[in-house]
């Protein structure tokens, strides 16, 4: 079964600067997706970002950008100009392309002001 | 117009009680799944159906039930209730198949699960 492992059980970033969360992945498949999701404490789970692993360029949406790279199997979340509302738990998530979502045990992110 | 909806979004209850958590999604999706996500946030998949057919049965209790009448609701029920049990369940749903977008996970708010 795939594994995905988010190394980061908690960190913190200064308003406007920049963080990047790991995560890493075990599979043998070669088609599949990973995604970034984030939790506040309202406890919605929202879709951040997410990247097809046959697609070699890096997902970017707004302030948030990866770096996926497939022969590592890792898959970072860069956040760009953190704002408070960027304050959550955020999950890493490995789908393969007919199977179900293994999440990662989370990491929570601090923004302080 | 809400996705994915559950109800209800939070549920006080005894041990040894019965109680359901109902889950409906809007987005013609053919797949829906329970989570569990316990104190520590950990999310672990409990049960997954597509088209109304279970697909995935985690190492779950057989006290816990789901049932599907038709591919827009999987409801959850669980027979008597454990202080283990406490933790909030959430709802999710998307296709079973196909690519990129269609990947994405819909989840519903979640509900509260406390068991006294």
């Amino acid at each position: 079964a795939q594994t995905v492992t988010q190394s980061q059980p908690e960190m913190s970033v200064q308003e406007a600067e920049t963080v990047t969360l790991s995560c890493t992945y075990d599979t043998s498949e070669s088609d599949y997706y990973l995604f970034w999701y984030k939790q506040p404490p309202s406890r919605q789970m929202i879709l951040v970002i997410r990247q097809e692993a046959y697609k070699q360029q890096n997902a970017t949406e707004n302030r948030f950008s990866v770096n996926f790279q497939k022969a590592a199997k890792s898959f970072s979340l860069k956040i760009s100009d953190s704002q408070l509302g960027d304050a959550a738990m955020y999950f890493c998530a490995y789908r393969s392309a007919l199977g179900d979502m293994r999440f990662g045990a989370g990491t929570r992110l601090t923004v302080k002001p | 117009d809400t996705a994915v909806s559950q109800t209800p979004k939070y549920l006080v209850t005894q041990m040894g009680n019965d109680k359901s958590i109902k889950c409906e999604q809007n987005l013609g999706h053919d797949t829906m799944y329970w989570y569990k996500q316990d104190s520590k946030k950990f999310l672990k998949i409990m049960f997954s159906y597509n088209n109304k057919e279970l697909i995935i049965n985690e190492t779950v209790p057989n006290r816990f039930s789901p049932k599907s009448p038709d591919k827009a609701h999987l409801n959850l029920h669980i027979n008597s209730l454990e202080l283990g049990d406490s933790a909030v369940y959430f709802c999710a749903s998307n296709y079973g198949g196909g690519a990129g977008r269609y990947n994405e996970q819909f989840f519903g708010p979640g509900t509260r699960l406390t068991v006294l």
